[in-house]
């Protein structure tokens, strides 16, 4: 099954704790990207990466980083974690083929992560 | 900068109405819009995509419209069922461009 991977699903854990969430992608797509949810706000980027080694700040990356060394993970770090960082996060994929065999992107299902 | 609004921000209809879902954005340079569904909690599902030379698409009930010209997409939900109550997200590709905008989604309650 064609899907996006995302680990761990919760994630509760103390200020300045470094923490990195795994996402993996079985669909062999170029564009890979991380969100973050928050109520009233709505889906803001981090950061993306448009192939392997190819990574790019999003809207709001401040106190993330990422890496793609393999084209099927992308994972997101979080190097000293603070309590405004307490949101729900997506990792997402999309093939960079253009054309009507693009069907848009593919979300995982979501790491909700607390800071206390 | 691409703004997308969505109108309105929750919805509560009876089941076995059909509805209209808005969704607006500000450049009408875009590539593609897409529609997705989240369940509370969950990830988002795709709906529909509609590229920019398309006028809409349907899936099953679903069927999304654009118009480019008037920065505007709407969803129409034909014969709804509890099962559809979800919030309903658009997200605009500008073109040239990889990353989309998202509205802030219209949260759908169907009561039976």
């Amino acid at each position: 099954e064609a899907q996006v991977t995302q680990n761990p699903r919760y994630l509760i854990t103390v200020t300045g704790k470094k923490l990195t969430v795994t996402c993996s992608q079985n669909m062999n797509h170029e564009y890979m990207s991380w969100y973050r949810q928050d109520p009233g706000l709505g889906l803001r980027q981090i950061y993306y990466s448009m192939n392997v080694e190819v990574t790019d700040k999003g809207d709001v990356p401040e106190g993330y980083k990422v890496s793609r060394k393999e084209k099927r993970n992308f994972p997101l770090i979080l190097e000293s974690p603070s309590p405004n960082q307490t949101s729900l996060y997506f990792c997402a994929s999309k093939s960079a083929q253009e054309g009507v065999s693009n069907y848009g992107y593919t979300f995982g299902s979501g790491t909700r992560l607390t800071v206390v | 900068k691409q703004e997308v609004t969505q109108i309105p921000a929750a919805l509560s209809v009876p089941e076995g109405e059909n509805l209209v879902l808005n969704c607006s954005f500000t450049d009408s340079a875009i590539y593609n819009l897409q529609w997705f569904r989240q369940d509370p909690g969950k990830g988002l599902t795709s709906l529909l995509l509609i590229q920019s030379s398309q006028r809409e698409q349907t899936s099953g009930r679903l069927n999304a419209s654009l118009d480019k010209s008037s920065g505007r997409s709407t969803l129409y939900i034909a014969a709804s069922q509890p099962g559809d109550s979800a919030t309903y997200l658009c997200a605009v590709r500008l073109g040239g461009y990889q990353k989309v905008t998202f509205g802030t989604g219209t949260k759908l309650q169907v009561i039976p």
